[in-house]
């Protein structure tokens, strides 16, 4: 099956540093990307939709601001945590659609922050 | 609001049981039914589902969907310790979005 990578796997960073997350489809063409964050025992909630060549759409309630994303290519993604708080600290996600009708998803490992 | 509801949230049983987990949705514009299998990383897939009454199975796992009830059952048949994982349900509504349940922690025990 298709592969999703991220990098990195885990970051541990000082309140107030940003943090780039990447995101890569490493053997198909992702024109879309989902970013997604899982704190402690909740589920998989959707931040925003990755559009190459595109702004990314964010959901209602996640500051576009404070989480850059970055569609710069077909096969990556980037989400940047700017000025990251102990309260960013969670379980970041990325997906990519993998089939034509996009039902079918496929997680990247992903990226564990802890923001001391 | 679209939500997708899943039961129990958690449940422990010993190796060889027999487990069904629960999943209801409410969503516009549904197209599909996942499921997945989360254990310490990233979710793997399981299961899509778009057709009642049709069951998909794979290996002691099986699952099928109730599109005039909105539910969908995955069954887990002598359960084994590797099986020990958080099962998330989705939903697709009509886009590449996902809804997600909260997922139901399973716990067995050898």
């Amino acid at each position: 099956g298709a592969v999703v990578s991220q990098h990195p796997s885990r970051v541990i960073c000082k309140s107030g540093t940003s943090v780039k997350i990447e995101c890569r489809s490493l053997d198909f063409q992702a024109t879309t990307m989902f970013w997604y964050r899982q704190f402690p025992k909740q589920s998989l909630m959707l931040m925003a939709t990755s559009n190459e060549g595109s702004k990314a759409t964010y959901e209602q309630g996640v500051e576009k601001d404070k989480f850059l994303i970055n569609h710069a290519s077909l096969t990556l993604s980037t989400l940047t945590v700017t000025s990251a708080h102990p309260e960013d600290s969670s379980f970041y996600i990325c997906s990519a659609p993998g089939t034509v009708l996009g039902e079918t998803q496929y997680f990247g490992p992903g990226t564990r922050l802890l923001v001391l | 609001e679209d939500k997708v509801v899943q039961s129990p949230l958690s449940l422990v049983v010993h190796e060889g049981d027999t487990v069904t987990l629960n999943c209801s949705y409410e969503v516009t514009n549904f197209r599909s039914l996942l499921w997945y299998k989360q254990e310490k990383k990233a979710p793997t897939f399981l299961f899509m589902l778009t057709s009642s009454g049709i069951e998909k199975k794979s290996g002691r796992l099986s699952s099928i969907l109730d599109k005039k009830e909105l539910f969908s059952i995955l069954n887990i048949t002598a359960t084994q310790t590797g099986d020990s994982a958080v099962y998330l349900c989705a939903v697709s509504r009509g886009s590449e979005k996902l809804v997600f349940g909260k997922g139901t922690k399973l716990t067995v025990n050898p």
